[in-house]
Order: structure tokens, then sequence, then C-alpha cells
């Protein structure tokens, strides 16, 4: 049963890089099968896919936030990563790392998601 | 990308069906059936339950059933019961190799 788990920062001042990174327990990101992704979701709102990553290191980004974003892969240490640049008041959110299957697109397993807030 | 559309509320008795619409593209609902549907209960993370349009993942109450015309899915709640009260977010794959959620439903079992 794969588990997944955000870590990083909760605060972050604007202008600065917002790094976190997913824990992959009980599966390999290695193994081909899925693409691992980022979604966030402000508070009191709708989710928005951020990016994701497959095993060759290939990643597609939401075009909104293509020039703030960057998701990369560990496989040494089972994780994947995301960091957004250059952040403001409106990247407060809580970011959910998810597995999507090749096959379905859909996300299947989810971490329990990170509040990080932009603020001075 | 633009979000999916979907009503931002639904309401129904214990017991009654309701059914969520989530309207796209033939970019991305109407080109592929890979359409998939959440639950989440506040604090939580979503849950996966229905993928490829209509399909249920393992332990998924057969309550919960997906569907699509042209441009439009659908997501229906048969049986409603107290624990059905949640958000629900659409999902779709697109042309781009990114993935689009819809705005989110939340439903009121009265």
């Amino acid at each position: 049963h794969v588990q997944m788990q955000e870590s990083g920062p909760g605060l972050v001042k604007p202008s600065q890089t917002l790094s976190l990174t997913c824990t992959v327990s009980g599966d390999s990101i290695s193994r081909g099968s899925y693409y691992w992704t980022w979604i966030r979701q402000p508070a009191g709102k709708g989710l928005e896919w951020i990016g994701r990553v497959y095993t060759s290191g290939r990643t597609f980004y939401n075009p909104s936030l293509k020039s703030q974003v960057s998701i990369s892969l560990d496989t040494s240490e089972n994780q994947f990563s995301l960091d957004l640049v250059s952040v403001t008041a409106a990247d407060t959110a809580i970011y959910f790392c998810a597995r999507a299957e090749l096959g379905t697109t859909s996300f299947d397993s989810w971490g329990q998601g990170l509040l990080v807030t932009v603020s001075p | 990308q633009s979000a999916l559309t979907q009503p931002a509320s639904v309401s129904g008795s214990p017991g009654q069906s309701i059914t969520i619409s989530c309207t796209g593209t033939s970019g991305d609902v109407g080109g592929y059936n890979y359409v998939s549907w959440y639950q989440q209960h506040p604090g939580k993370a979503p849950k996966l339950l229905i993928y490829g349009v209509g399909k249920r993942p393992s332990g998924v109450s057969d309550r919960f059933s997906g569907s699509k015309s042209g441009i439009t899915a659908s997501l229906t709640i048969s049986g409603l019961q107290a624990e059905d009260e949640a958000d629900y977010y659409c999902s779709s794959h697109t042309s781009s190799s990114t993935w689009v959620f819809g705005g989110g439903t939340r439903l009121t079992v009265l």
C-alpha cells in the first residue's frame, strides 16, 4: 500500500522560493507505471494541478505556472520535489503530492497535504 | 487552460439520487475517456471515486457512477447518505498532456 508524505517549510517570504518534497513509501518512483504530481488548493477554493514528472525525468507543467515551477525526482531517496520561485500571497495554499496511473491518468494516491503560507 | 465547469452546489435528501455535471471542451473531457471524480471531506485529501469516465476503484461504493456525453461528464450518487456530504471535483487529462480540474461542487445532504 503506497503512502505519500509532503514535507517542507510552512512559511515562505514573498519573492523567495517555495521548496517541497514528497516521500513515497510502499512503491518505487523508478517503476514506470505512474506520473508523480503536485496539486494545490488555496483555502476554501478548488484544486489546481501544478505539474508532473515521469520516471524518465520528463516534466509537464500547468501553463499558468510554467515560468515559476520546477519538479524533479530523487530516485535514491524515493522522493520527488517541487520548486516554486518568486512566490506571492497568491501561492498560499495546501500543497498535495499525488500519484497518477499511466493507463487511467487518475490520481489514485495522495499525500495528506501541507499548508504553505506566503507572508513577510 | 480553463477549469472545467461544475455547479457550485447541489443538495438532496437521504435516499435520493443527485447528479453533478462537469463541462469541458473537445481538448479535454470531450476528447478523451480520461475523466475522473474525487470526493473531499473537510480537512482531508481528495479520494478517487471514479476513473476512466465510469470505472470504480476497488472499495468504492456502487452508489457512485460516472458517465459522459460529448464535452460533459456526470457523477451520479444514488441512495444519498449523510456521509456523502462533501466537495466533489472532476478532472480530465488534456490534449496538452496536462490535467485540469473542475471548480468543485459542494454536496449538502438535507
